[in-house]
């Protein structure tokens, strides 16, 4: 049972443009959804989040954007950079509890120049 | 923010055989938790080692494959006993800092590869 969801296993980019990155979850109880960037050989790295309660956080040229009646969360990055190339996951976690992080299959954004 | 550190950052292993991996906080952490990704999957989470008890495990992973210890509130290992190829994996500790959204802090991981 995949409770987040990434749908796009890769995206493509010209550098300068827009990047949009796309999540789905199943379980209404998440009350906090992370962004994570991962390069090969590291471990992920946090990247911005968003309570539940909110439908848009912003951290530079960093976006989320959450939808909760469709259950439905995204992240811009505007403009694209090429040091933006990594693998980006999405997760979810309940807030009451053991804080256990639940993450999607990852989505990996290609910047090109 | 934490740094956190893992040993070994890879390992070639004999089916069979036990590896345990080890992940050092540079300072005192309540919550850290152990995960493991397949190639080409998710990050999944294995335990949550609590620190002077027994970890808690999550679904379709047991002590007897992968005991941990948390020792002390910097410190934890992950063992993988008893090795097949399907346990071919990046295996990632992670950190919970009270007050910081809710966000863990991966270390670097351990790449694994059973033959």
């Amino acid at each position: 049972d995949q409770q987040v969801k990434q749908n796009s296993p890769s995206l493509s980019v010209q550098e300068g443009r827009i990047s949009i990155l796309n999540c789905d979850y199943t379980n209404s109880m998440f009350d906090y959804f992370l962004w994570y960037k991962k390069y090969p050989a590291e471990g992920p790295t946090f990247l911005i989040s968003i309570s539940s309660i909110k439908d848009k956080n912003e951290d530079g040229r960093f976006t989320v954007f959450l939808n909760k009646s469709a259950k439905h969360l995204s992240l811009h990055i505007v403009p694209s950079q090429p040091g933006d190339s990594a693998v980006y996951f999405c997760a979810a976690v309940v807030i009451q509890g053991a804080q256990k992080l639940v993450f999607g299959q990852g989505t990996r954004l290609t910047i090109n120049p | 923010s934490a740094v956190i550190s893992q040993k070994p950052s890879r390992d070639i292993c004999q089916r069979g055989t036990s590896l345990t991996i080890q992940c050092q906080v540079d300072s005192q952490v309540t919550m850290m938790f152990w995960y493991r990704q397949q190639p080409g999957q998710s990050l999944t989470l294995i335990a949550t080692a609590n620190q002077g008890s027994e970890a808690t495990y999550e679904s379709g992973f047991v002590i007897d494959k992968f005991p941990i210890s948390r020792p002390n509130l910097t410190f934890s290992t992950l063992t993988v006993s008893n090795m097949s190829p399907e346990d071919s994996s990046i295996y990632l500790c992670s950190v919970g800092l009270a007050g910081l959204y809710n966000e863990q802090f991966f270390g670097p991981g351990t790449r694994l590869t059973v033959l």
